[in-house]
């Protein structure tokens, strides 16, 4: 079975630019989520969808970055205009809704290692 | 903040038994416990969770105590590529409260 896809995997642009990264969630997956890890701050959770809909976008930095879910098949986590601070390694992650009951993994794609100069 | 501790590092033997600590002394009642591993330069890759018993899968067992203060992860036959990082976290559900990856453990496997 195809796992999460995640594409580009690599991206290397010069700040000021646009980056757009995307995201396929596993078939049947209805939560879908975004995380960075950097060396200093390790994991972190920028945003988390359920059924295409943004519940919690507290780990979302700042206004440059901005995700989207047009249908439960891609998602998109854009940064515009980008920094060099925003050099990261994006994952995400999907799984089966997320209720009232915490009891569905979260599977994750390989990542876009992101490189801003 | 993560509600977990984890060693920062462990080293097991190929072959011999890993046995991997997780301390959530404020664990809710409803909260699982995760744990995931995370290879060099690969997505978060999951393990195993449970609420209160003890689990087994292909993978590894958990085991967690009576109190849900802590749970042990255990890979009964480690081999070289177990090398990672594994990653202790609790999630209840609901929304993105708990979701939260620490530092982990670096287990490495040695020959």
């Amino acid at each position: 079975d195809a796992g999460v896809i995640q594409s580009p995997r690599h991206e290397v642009t010069e700040m000021g630019q646009e980056v757009t990264l995307r995201c396929k969630p596993i078939s049947g997956h209805n939560s879908l989520f975004w995380y960075r890890q950097t060396m200093m701050r390790g994991l972190e959770l920028l945003i988390y969808f359920n059924n295409n809909v943004p519940i919690d976008d507290s780990g979302m930095p700042e206004d440059r970055f901005s995700a989207k879910m047009p249908n439960a098949s891609f998602s998109t986590l854009k940064i515009q205009p980008s920094e060099p601070r925003d050099s990261a390694v994006y994952f995400c992650a999907s799984s089966l809704r997320q209720g009232a009951v915490g009891n569905q993994p979260q599977h994750f794609g390989d990542g876009t290692r992101l490189s801003i100069l | 903040d993560a509600k977990t501790t984890q060693p920062p590092s462990m080293d097991c033997a190929e072959g011999r038994a890993a046995n991997l600590p997780c301390n959530h002394s404020t664990i809710s009642g409803n909260e699982y416990v995760y744990w995931y591993r995370q290879i060099h330069s690969q997505g978060p890759q999951y393990i195993i969770h449970g609420l209160k018993n003890n689990e087994t899968n292909e993978m590894a067992s958990l085991i967690i105590t009576e109190d849900r203060k802590s749970s042990t992860l255990i890979l009964p036959h480690a081999t070289l590529r177990d090398t990672a990082v594994y990653y202790c976290m609790l999630y209840s559900g609901g929304g993105a409260d708990g979701l939260t990856f620490g530092k982990g453990t670096h287990l490495i496997i040695q020959p």
